[in-house]
């Protein structure tokens, strides 16, 4: 069965250090790839999804990620953090096309220090 | 789009009671998930259906637990009799025919069993 993992329970940044999460998963085949944000008290939101094409994906809030197909990665990165990104941010994979079997990483919490 | 949404926001009740949680999908979409949050196991997949049958119910914690969808957008999760332990952030999300189509999550359940 696949899996995500994520490299870094907690994340601790001043405002304005660039950010990367780490993202892998286990899965042979074609995969799509999202990231997703929980800010406190809040409900899961897509930040970016990866399905073909360019690795090189944007998102909302100048996030963005890169899929590396070869080392099965998709990382999560901001050149500049802010305050309002602390969050918990939660990595996932959906193996099939048809929007069905969502594997979620264990998820990264990140403080932003102001 | 008024987005998936669930109800109560809140609920506490005694342990032994019955609690129902409700959901309704995005018009639309087929695929429907319930999952829990913690702290000391994040989130958890409990069950997804897919055009109102339900496809994997592998992490339904025990026969405490149930989950039905009567008709094409509305679901219910209950939970009878609710124990303590069961304290946690429920979320229903969904997600549609389209191809490659992202989870949408709702607001969630916070319940607490005394």
């Amino acid at each position: 069965a696949q899996s995500v993992s994520q490299h870094n329970h907690h994340v601790i940044l001043s405002e304005a250090a660039s950010l990367e999460l780490g993202c892998n998963y286990s899965y042979g085949g074609t995969v799509n790839l999202f990231w997703y944000v929980q800010y406190p008290g809040q409900h899961l939101q897509l930040l970016l999804k990866y399905f073909s094409g360019d690795p090189l994906v944007k998102g909302i809030k100048g996030f963005e990620a890169e899929f590396i197909k070869s080392k099965f990665s998709f990382n999560l990165r901001k050149p500049s953090v802010q305050w309002s990104d602390t969050a918990e941010y939660f990595c996932a994979v959906n193996v099939d096309n048809y929007g069905q079997n969502f594997v979620f990483g264990p998820g990264t919490r990140l403080s932003v220090l102001p | 789009d008024a987005g998936v949404i669930q109800s109560p926001r809140h609920e506490v009740t005694e342990m032994g009671q019955e609690v129902t949680l409700r959901c309704k999908l995005i018009s639309g979409h087929n695929s429907l998930f319930w999952y829990r949050q913690t702290m000391m196991r994040g989130l958890e997949l409990l069950i997804y259906f897919n055009n109102n049958v339900p496809i994997d119910d592998s992490g339904m914690p025990e026969d405490r637990f149930s989950a039905k969808m009567p008709n094409a957008s509305f679901s219910t999760l209950k939970i009878q009799p609710s124990e303590p332990r069961d304290s946690a952030v429920y979320f229903c999300a969904s997600s549609s025919r389209e191809l490659n189509s992202p989870l949408h999550f709702g607001n969630g359940t916070r319940l607490t069993v005394t």
